[in-house]
């Protein structure tokens, strides 16, 4: 069985262009969360997408946009980026998100850096 | 906001030496995750506890929750090179496991 994969693994970019991330969940997972790491911050929750819809969301502005697919492939989107936008983003899957139970599956990341 | 503290922020032990690290929460735990990262990699699920005093063990890797304190602590026994890495606590405070905090994490270094 596949894991959660995410696209690209690396990324660079210059201040002011967008980026759009992708991630592919663990076939049978319909909730997904995407997740900053940063060195100064530590990893911090950006939003989680269930049956299309965004059912949670963390505090980022909202140049950090996502969506969620039928076929629960993920994207996020990150609009007019800043040097602080530099950091490995992490996406993770589960069966519904909802189980205080039910284990997160992370992908190996993309590691974006914005100069 | 829910805050997790991990301590230490870095460990260096011997192989074969045995270590702790501890997660503190600021509100009550409802459930606790604990995680190990590569540097630069995903994370990758170690253990959960939900109920307070609950222990789970696997292979040298043993974690105990005491729902009271409100911490976690992973104890590592015998430690190996493999062991080293990054080790993140998250915990939810929805009570749902679709929206984790995570403590600042705990860089591990194993010496030969």
């Amino acid at each position: 069985k596949a894991g959660v994969t995410q696209t690209p693994r690396y990324l660079i970019k210059t201040r002011g262009q967008q980026v759009t991330l992708s991630c592919s969940p663990i076939s049978g997972h319909r909730s997904v969360s995407w997740y900053q790491q940063t060195p100064g911050q530590g990893l911090q929750f950006l939003f989680e997408y269930f049956s299309e819809t965004q059912r949670n969301k963390g505090n980022f502005p909202g140049r950090f946009s996502g969506r969620q697919f039928s076929n629960s492939r993920s994207e996020m989107n990150v609009s007019t980026l800043e040097l602080g936008d530099s950091a490995l983003y992490l996406c993770a899957s589960s069966w519904t998100g909802a189980n205080l139970n039910e284990k997160l599956f992370f992908g190996s990341g993309t590691q974006l850096s914005v100069l | 906001s829910q805050e997790l503290e991990q301590s230490p922020q870095s460990l260096i032990v011997q192989e074969g030496k045995n270590l702790t690290i501890n997660c503190t929460s600021s509100k009550t735990l409802y459930g606790l995750y604990w995680y190990k990262q590569k540097y630069g990699e995903g994370l990758i699920f170690l253990m959960m506890l939900q109920k307070g005093g609950e222990e789970k063990s696997h292979e040298k890797i043993t974690a105990k929750l005491d729902e009271k304190k409100q911490q976690s602590s992973l104890h590592i026994t015998a430690s190996q090179p493999s062991h080293a890495g990054i080790y993140l606590c998250g915990a939810d405070s929805t009570g749902t496991a679709s929206k984790l905090t995570f403590g600042t994490g705990t860089r591990l270094q194993v010496t030969l």
